[in-house]
């Protein structure tokens, strides 16, 4: 099993631009999620999703879309980036929403200039 | 408002040199504490899940404990390879329990 894998690992957009990182797992679970992580803020919560066609809104969900038309795949798109949004993002998943080990992807760097 | 804090935010050791690492929460109805240990560049990898005060959980050179206000790391005689951001979170019950509440980590040097 590869677990949770993300692309791109690093990437660079000017402000206004759009992109989407992308999230998978081969481990069939249910519960997906996206984290940023930045300094002296430790990891917060974007959105999340419990199963295929279900997402929800997490703690920081401005600025940030998601999707999930398949159980393996949960793709973080941002609509029109902005210098705040340059951060670390992670990708989660777990068999199922709630005391399961989440296991993390190994992330993207982002840098909005 | 759930919260999660952790101290030190930085400790140094000799190798061989055993400490701990804190973890205080509050939370409105706890569901489990989880540490994950974080290497540089690297995604958080898990070490433990805590549910009930009183539990403990042991890996190697890792021992979590749990009270109702607080939970520890015990690292005994470590090593360097144990230098790493270790992070605590929690999930509490409510709408979302898949949420992980994170504090901002301990990061851990250990030297030769």
């Amino acid at each position: 099993n590869a677990g949770v894998t993300q692309t791109p690992k690093f990437q660079v957009l000017k402000t206004g631009q759009s992109m989407t990182l992308q999230c998978a797992q081969d481990m069939n679970h249910e519960y997906m999620s996206w984290y940023r992580q930045d300094p002296g803020m430790g990891l917060r919560l974007i959105h999340y999703s419990v199963g295929a066609g279900i997402t929800d809104q997490g703690e920081v969900p401005n600025g940030y879309n998601v999707s999930r038309s398949t159980t393996e795949d949960f793709p973080l798109r941002l609509l029109s980036a902005a210098p705040s949004q340059t951060s670390v993002y992670f990708c989660a998943s777990s068999y199922s929403e709630g005391t399961e080990t989440q296991y993390f992807g190994p992330g993207t760097r982002l840098l909005v200039l | 408002e759930d919260q999660v804090t952790q101290s030190p935010e930085a400790l140094r050791l000799q190798e061989g040199e055993s400490s701990s690492l804190n973890c205080s929460y509050t939370v409105s109805g706890l569901r489990g504490l989880f540490w994950y240990r974080q290497d540089p560049g690297k995604g958080p990898e898990f070490l433990f899940t805590l549910y009930s005060a009183g539990e403990e959980k042991e890996k190697e050179r890792l021992k979590a404990t749990l009270t109702k206000k607080e939970s520890f790391l015990h690292i005994t005689a470590p090593k360097p390879e144990d230098s790493a951001t270790y992070l605590c979170a929690v999930q509490a019950w409510g709408s979302n329990t898949g949420k992980l509440i994170f504090g901002q980590g301990t990061t851990l040097q250990v030297k030769p």
